[in-house]
């Protein structure tokens, strides 16, 4: 079972409006979570890294929360643009927050429509 | 600057047929990564390098696959006797640290017939 779950698997949203990923992850000891986004046909790219210390972080539209209690994070997009059509994944790092220690969710399939 | 670059974009081959894989990381940075990401999948971790190394190589999924850094710069990603199986997009990152953040390469799709 994988350590690191994402919900919804996939979600339409028309541009403008907001929407939140989930992830749950059963990772422990925990030192980080990050959410990358992935572009079709590209390498993941870091939105936001939280260590089990922080409980939201922003990069633009983009706030990540994070609950380390009940092991869960959410990944706020406001007011899409059909731009944020892509791939999000959740990315937990044990103990020793290391990359080689990274285990990936298999991510949202996110679809921004005009 | 330039990013992590891979080489090439897209590969075809048959089963049994022997390929490389290339990735030039950024400059300096002296931590490498190979992933394997099937389709709707996340990335999965196959080989990390640190210099010229292999520090980790848990994720390399059999004896088939092997990873060279010689100079601690540009690394291959080897994979023999290809099965279809073997058919996924194989994502190269590079960091300056083993703990920083990492920036990926745009990925080689590989596909087996």
């Amino acid at each position: 079972k994988n350590q690191v779950e994402q919900s919804p698997q996939s979600l339409i949203i028309l541009e403008g409006k907001n929407c939140t990923l989930q992830c749950n992850y059963t990772v422990s000891p925990f030192s980080n979570l990050r959410w990358y986004k992935q572009d079709t046909g590209r390498g993941p790219v870091s939105l936001t890294i939280m260590t089990f210390s922080e409980n939201t972080k922003s990069n633009g539209r983009y706030t990540a929360t994070l609950d380390a209690d009940t092991k869960q994070s959410s990944l706020h997009i406001t007011a899409s643009q059909l731009s944020d059509s892509a791939s999000y994944i959740c990315v937990v790092s044990g103990i020793q927050g290391v990359n080689n220690d990274m285990r990936f969710g298999a991510g949202t399939r996110l679809t921004v429509k005009p | 600057g330039a990013g992590v670059s891979q080489t090439p974009s897209n590969k075809v081959t048959e089963k049994g047929k022997y390929v490389e894989l290339r990735c030039d990381p950024i400059s300096g940075h002296t931590a490498l990564y190979w992933y394997r990401q099937s389709l709707g999948q996340g990335p999965e971790f196959l080989i990390y390098f640190q210099g010229t190394g292999a520090a980790d190589d848990s994720g390399l999924p059999n004896d088939r696959f092997f990873a060279v850094r010689p100079e601690g710069s540009v690394s291959t990603l080897k994979i023999q006797r290809t099965e279809r199986g073997d058919s996924a997009v194989y994502l190269c990152a590079s960091s300056p640290s083993p703990s920083a953040g990492q920036y990926f390469g745009p990925g080689t799709r590989l596909t087996v017939l």
